[in-house]
């Protein structure tokens, strides 16, 4: 469960739909998140999915997972300049030594311009 | 209380010097962790504290890091002779039983800068 990959930027117009893509390589994955982190600030958990889910929507964000294609993705409705952050894609696994440990994207830097 | 905390928030010091790190988790929360957060290798795992425990030290990057947890709660991260790659943002989190799907709360973090 190491290698989570993200693209780096994202820049979308005020109101657009953003659409934040990552893909994993660990087929234990178990559970999968998201995680933003805005300037000077920690890591706050959006939300996640079990693997044996395909979508989880909440409010303005959709999650999508294809497991078989190990790709998931989290889109944002009506996209505002506050959610201009650094959005990271995690999984884990419930079994093993690596039990609740968190493996991450490098972080996909989201700009939503006025 | 009511959140992570970590102190402290900037630490700067010199190649070669003892840094201690220290994280208070969320009271009643039995699962602690640490992460380093840096430009060249995003966001990695140090260890995990069960307790007072560490079942996985995996993370750890040389034998001048180590960690220790008292009391159940609050840990310090504490790394020797200290070099430059080691300037990082040094994150903790808490979860309330460690498992696979228990949200994980994160502190701030500590940013250190090795000079």
């Amino acid at each position: 469960g190491e290698d989570v990959e993200q693209s780096l930027f994202l820049s979308v117009r005020e109101g657009d739909s953003s659409v934040i893509n990552c893909t994993y390589t660990d087929s234990s994955s178990t559970y999968l998140y998201w995680y933003k982190q805005e300037p000077g600030a920690g890591l706050q958990l959006l939300t996640y999915i079990f693997s044996n889910m395909d979508m989880k929507q909440d409010q303005r964000l959709t999650v999508l997972l294809n497991k078989k294609d190990k790709h998931l993705s989290l889109r944002i409705a009506d996209t505002q300049t506050g959610d201009s952050a650094i959005y990271f894609c995690a999984e884990s696994t419930d079994r093993g030594s690596t039990l609740g440990r968190l493996y991450f994207g490098r972080g996909t830097q989201l700009t939503v311009w006025p | 209380g009511a959140g992570v905390s970590q102190s402290p928030s900037n630490k700067v010091t010199e190649k070669g010097k003892d840094v201690e790190l220290r994280c208070d988790p969320i009271s009643g929360h039995t699962a602690l962790y640490w992460y380093r957060q840096s430009l060249g290798q995003g966001l990695e795992f140090l260890i995990y504290f069960q307790g007072n425990s560490a079942p996985d030290k995996s993370g750890l990057p040389s034998d001048r890091f180590s960690a220790e947890r008292t009391g159940g709660s609050v840990s310090t991260l504490t790394i020797q002779r200290t070099q430059q790659e080691d300037s990082a943002v040094y994150l903790c989190a808490s979860s309330l039983w460690g498992g696979g799907n228990d949200e994980q709360y994160f502190g701030p973090g500590t940013r250190l800068t090795v000079t």
